[in-house]
Formats: C-alpha cells, sequence, structure tokens
C-alpha cells in the first residue's frame, strides 16, 4: 500500500533561520506530490505541487520543493522562515487511478520563534 | 476566491448519537471527498464521490458512516450512531476532475467532532 513518511514531527526555528522538512513515499509508479499547510484554526491550503516537467517546485511564500524519484522524496524548503509561516505542514501523494484520492503524511508542526 | 465550507465548525455529541457534517464544495467541482484527522494523527481518507455515488472508500467508512449530496449544492457526511472513536477532525475537499487529469483538492475548514 502507498504511504507518506514525514520524519520530522515538531521542528522549532528562529525567525531566518532555513527549513528543509523530509517526505518520502512509497509508490513505484507515477505520482503527483503535494504539500499542504494548515494555520492554526484555519484549512488544508495548498502550498505547491509537482505533477511534471521540473522537479523544483516553487509554491506560495516562498517555498519550493524539490522531487527526486531515485529517493521517492518530495523534501519542502524555504531559506528564511517568518514567524507567520508557524502551522502544520502535510506532504501528501495522489494515488494513482483513485479518483484523486489523497495519502497524507503524519504532518510536522513548525514553530517559528521570533 | 472560491473555496469549500463546512458547517458546524465544532459539534459535540453523545455517544451513540447520529450526527450530519455539512459541506458546500466549490461550485463547479464534479469530485467531493471526506477525509479525517483523529488528534495526533495523520490525515486518513475517507470516501469520494462522484455522479451521485461513492467512488471509492477506505476501510475506515464502514456501514455507520453515509455520504449525500440531497440538494446539488450540500454534500453530507452522517455518522449512524457515534462512538467515542469518532472524534475527529473531518475535512471536506473538492476537485474539479480526477487524479490522472493533474488536478488538486480544496479543502474547507474541518468539523471538529467531540464524542462524549
Amino acid at each position: 500500500a502507498q504511504s507518506v513518511s514525514q520524519h520530522n514531527h515538531h521542528v522549532i526555528l528562529s525567525e531566518a533561520a532555513s527549513l528543509e522538512l523530509g517526505c518520502n513515499y512509497s509508490y513505484g509508479g507515477t505520482v503527483n506530490l503535494f504539500w499542504y499547510v494548515q494555520y492554526p484554526g484555519q484549512h488544508l491550503q495548498l502550498l505547491l505541487k509537482y505533477f511534471s516537467g521540473d522537479p523544483l517546485v516553487k509554491g506560495i511564500k516562498g517555498f519550493e520543493a524539490e522531487f527526486i524519484k531515485s529517493k521517492f522524496s518530495f523534501n519542502l524548503r524555504k531559506p528564511s522562515v517568518q514567524w507567520s509561516d508557524t502551522a502544520e505542514y502535510f506532504c501528501a501523494v495522489n494515488a494513482p487511478g483513485g479518483y484523486n484520492k489523497l495519502i497524507f503524511g503524519a504532518g510536522t508542526r513548525l514553530a517559528v520563534h521570533p | 476566491e472560491p473555496e469549500v465550507t463546512q458547517t458546524p465548525s465544532h459539534q459535540v455529541t453523545q455517544m451513540g448519537q447520529e450526527v450530519i457534517l455539512r459541506c458546500v464544495p466549490i461550485s463547479n467541482h464534479l469530485y467531493f471527498y471526506w477525509y479525517r484527522q483523529i488528534l495526533g494523527q495523520k490525515v486518513e481518507f475517507l470516501v469520494s464521490f462522484y455522479n451521485n455515488e461513492i467512488s471509492e472508500k477506505s476501510e475506515i467508512f464502514d456501514d455507520q458512516f453515509s455520504v449525500e449530496r440531497p440538494d446539488g449544492s450540500n454534500f453530507t457526511l452522517k455518522i449512524r450512531s457515534t462512538k467515542l472513536e469518532d472524534s475527529a477532525m473531518y475535512f471536506c475537499a473538492s476537485s474539479e476532475a480526477q487524479g490522472t487529469l493533474n488536478t488538486e483538492a480544496f479543502f474547507g475548514q474541518g468539523t471538529r467532532l467531540t464524542v462524549v
């Protein structure tokens, strides 16, 4: 069965620090990959997505992610975090042929201190 | 910007009671979903719905659960007889097309269900 692993459950950073959140998935075929963010009290919002093409994708709010097929990874990065990036981040995989069903990782709770 | 809306934001119910969680998907979307997130755990797929019928469901979605699109705009999740372990955040989502067409799902804010 397909699965998604997020390596860090809680990350604490100071403002201006660089961020990298790990995400690995298990599926051998073609996948669509997503990072969603959930700010406190708000809904899941799409940060960025990868369907095909350039494996380095840029999303909203300065986030980017790199798809490395050989490593089954889709790590999220941001060079300089802000206090407003405090949120929970979810990596997700689109299960192929599954009516767009998403398989989520466990999430990473990021706290950014001023 | 169009968005998926869910009501209520928080529902408290007694064990054994029926609950209905409501969602209004984005108007031109054709595919609808329910997910849930038990506190501290990952977001889990429950069910997908297309063309007025369930297209896929997970093992979580047992006979206690049902979905309906009663009036062409609302999309509801009903839990017939709630259990303590049904306490979770329930997310509704919708998408324009299915996964092979490279589309994305838009999520609502969630309904926090607490079963006491």
